[in-house]
């Protein structure tokens, strides 16, 4: 059985730092691409990031770039995503989410999902 | 970056009822469209890939259609499972963009 499992989230201040992990289980981790996609409250989902399944290409959406790194030790099947330099706006639950690809190309999808990780931008 | 907006943003149905959910991209996107079902508190699901394309283990009663701009979720016979909010997700860019959501409610 496929299982995502997010973790790290929590109450930060503004212009602060956290880092969020996701464990995996069930499919080979290192052959498939990884997202991140965040749901602030009240509001739809926004796509956050995304990393190849060697680790060797990633990208991110306007909102995050150079603040947020993605990243991934297929050795340990873990996702994680660095959030630096943190906003009010940043607040949102954050899902890992499974491509069904190695690559982030056109078509793709995220075909397996995590429950989500809580990150709350406050002071 | 592609806009993808959907509507209506809620919809009333009852049990039984047909239902079609719209999603327009604001430029051309193929058949590069994705659909997702969210509940609150759990994981979202993802039901139709490629616009038409019924995911493993979604049942039939969800179907897609579309290409280019405009694309089409129908539920042909909800059931109570159903009432959730649903997403549609452009990959022809990879800066991959979501609609606003459709939050199906009971009539």
């Amino acid at each position: 059985e496929v299982q995502l499992l997010e973790s790290g989230g929590g109450l930060v201040e503004p212009g602060g730092s956290l880092r969020l992990s996701c464990e995996i289980s069930g499919f080979t981790f290192s052959s498939y691409a990884m997202s991140w996609v965040r749901q602030a409250p009240g509001k739809g989902l926004e796509w956050v990031s995304g990393i190849s399944s060697s680790g060797g290409a990633t990208n991110y959406a306007d909102s995050v770039k150079g603040r947020f790194t993605i990243s991934r030790d297929n050795s340990k099947s873990t996702l994680s995503l660095q959030m630096n330099s943190l906003r009010a706006e940043d607040t949102a639950m954050y899902y890992c989410a499974k491509v069904p690809r190695g690559s982030l190309i056109r078509g793709i999808n995220f075909d397996y999902w995590g429950q989500g990780t809580l990150v709350t931008v406050s002071s | 970056d592609i806009q993808m907006t959907q509507s209506p943003s809620s919809l009333s149905a009852s049990v039984g009822d047909r239902v079609t959910i719209t999603c327009r991209a604001s430029q051309s996107i193929s058949i590069h469209l994705n659909w997702y079902q969210h509940k609150p508190g759990k994981a979202p699901k993802l039901l139709i890939y490629a616009a038409s394309s019924l995911q493993s283990g979604v049942p039939s009663r969800f179907s897609g259609s579309g290409s280019g701009t405009d694309f089409t979720l129908t539920i042909s016979s909800l059931q109570p499972e159903d009432f959730a909010t649903y997403y549609c997700q452009q990959s022809y860019s990879t800066l991959f963009t979501f609609g606003q959501g459709t939050k199906l409610e009971i009539k």
